[in-house]
Formats: structure tokens, sequence, C-alpha cells
């Protein structure tokens, strides 16, 4: 079982909807959990970081973190044409020592 | 504040030689850590660098090596290239106050032929 698994997609949703993003984790042990957006050619950035059970939100994004369930998704309100990109999952335990990205998901926002 | 840099931004080798890629991290990041994104995959974790000690190690072989310098910039080094070394290698560094959130730079991409 891999330690992070995505949907990789692609993801396909019309312009002002609402993109779902999942990920579930194996390691029960994981502390801190990310959504990292990358544009093709380009490197990873932060969108969200989320560590406690529950809902985070930041404009037209909702970061989910379920760790009895062990499952972190994203939702993207209101989404644009400019939110196409990959969203990876990332995970990081105690201590900091490593950080695990999953495969990522790719997202389309048709115009 | 300057963001994480790397070089070169594209390379080719052939199989059998070695490569040196080079990071510099953050202003005020003392952690840096490297990372090999294949074509489709996310980022794999190859090493991590605290205060010039490697403190965390992904599933690579020896043959991936790295130093971390007084002024927390890095190298990565691969000896032995192999075909699949082929890969966007990434750099990233963490903050001083041990937050997990990562500043990648703009990756080092390696073509091996």
């Amino acid at each position: 079982q891999k330690e992070v698994e995505q949907n990789s997609g692609p993801l396909s949703v019309p312009e002002g909807a609402i993109a779902s993003l999942n990920c579930t984790y194996s390691d029960r042990v994981s502390q801190s959990f990310f959504w990292y957006r990358q544009y093709s050619g380009k490197s990873p950035e932060l969108i969200m970081s989320i560590y406690s059970n529950g809902d985070k939100e930041d404009g037209r994004f909702t970061a989910q973190l379920n760790k009895a369930s062990q499952y972190v998704s994203l939702l993207i309100r209101d989404s644009q044409p400019s939110d196409s990109a990959t969203y990876l999952c990332a995970l990081a335990g105690t201590g900091g020592f490593k950080t695990i990205f999953g495969a990522g998901t790719r997202l389309f926002v048709k115009a | 504040e300057t963001g994480v840099t790397q070089s070169p931004t594209h390379l080719i080798k052939t199989r059998g030689q070695q490569v040196t890629l080079r990071c510099s991290s953050q202003s005020g990041h003392n952690t840096v850590s490297w990372y090999q994104q294949a074509l489709g995959q996310g980022p794999q974790f190859i090493f991590q660098y605290y205060r010039e000690e490697e403190n965390g190690r992904g599933n690579f072989p020896p043959r991936f090596s790295g130093l971390q310098f007084p002024n927390y910039s890095s190298e990565l080094n691969v000896n032995a290239l192999e075909l699949d070394d082929s890969a966007l290698y990434l750099c990233a560094s963490r903050p001083n106050s041990g937050a997990n959130v990562l500043t990648f730079g703009a990756g080092s991409r390696l073509t091996v032929l």
C-alpha cells in the first residue's frame, strides 16, 4: 500500500463549479497535512496546511482532515481555468524528518 | 527575502557519468530536502539535511549522496547515472521555526542518455 494515495484523474469540472480532491494515507502517526499545487513545468507551491481534524478555509479553498478515517480532502469553490494544475497531497510525521507526497491529481477547469 | 535557487536548470548526461546539483536555501531556512520527480509522478523524497547533517533518507541507493554547507546551501550528487535517473530534481527548504512547510526551487531537469 502506498503511503499517500490520490486519484490521478484527470478531474474535469466546469468553470464556477466546486472541485473536490481526495487523499488517503496509511501512516497513523502523521501529524501535518498539506496540499501543494503544481503547474505544468513548474515546481510545487503550498496552498493549504492542516493539522487538526475538521475544516480549514482560506479564500476559495477548504481543506478537510479526518484522522480517524486517514483522509484529507481539498475543495476548490468557484473553480477558475487558472486552477488547472496537478494537486499534490503531502504529509509529515513528528520531527518533520521527511514530507511524503502522493502522485497528484490533475485538475482541468473548462471555461 | 530570496527564495530557493537551484542550478543548473537543465543538463544532459550519459549513463555511468556523475552529476552534481546545487541549491541555495531561502533566508532563515536551515533544513534542506531533495526530491526526485519523474514525469507524471509525485516528488519522491531522497534525503534531508539539517545543520550539515543528513537526518532523513528515502529509498534511494548510496550512489545518491549529498552535502549541506555552513550557509545552509546544499548539493546532490549522483554517481554511475542510470537511464531511470532522468527526472526533475527538486530542492526544498524549511524554516528554522521547525514548521514543515516546504518552499521549492524551480528544479534541475536531468536527462540521462
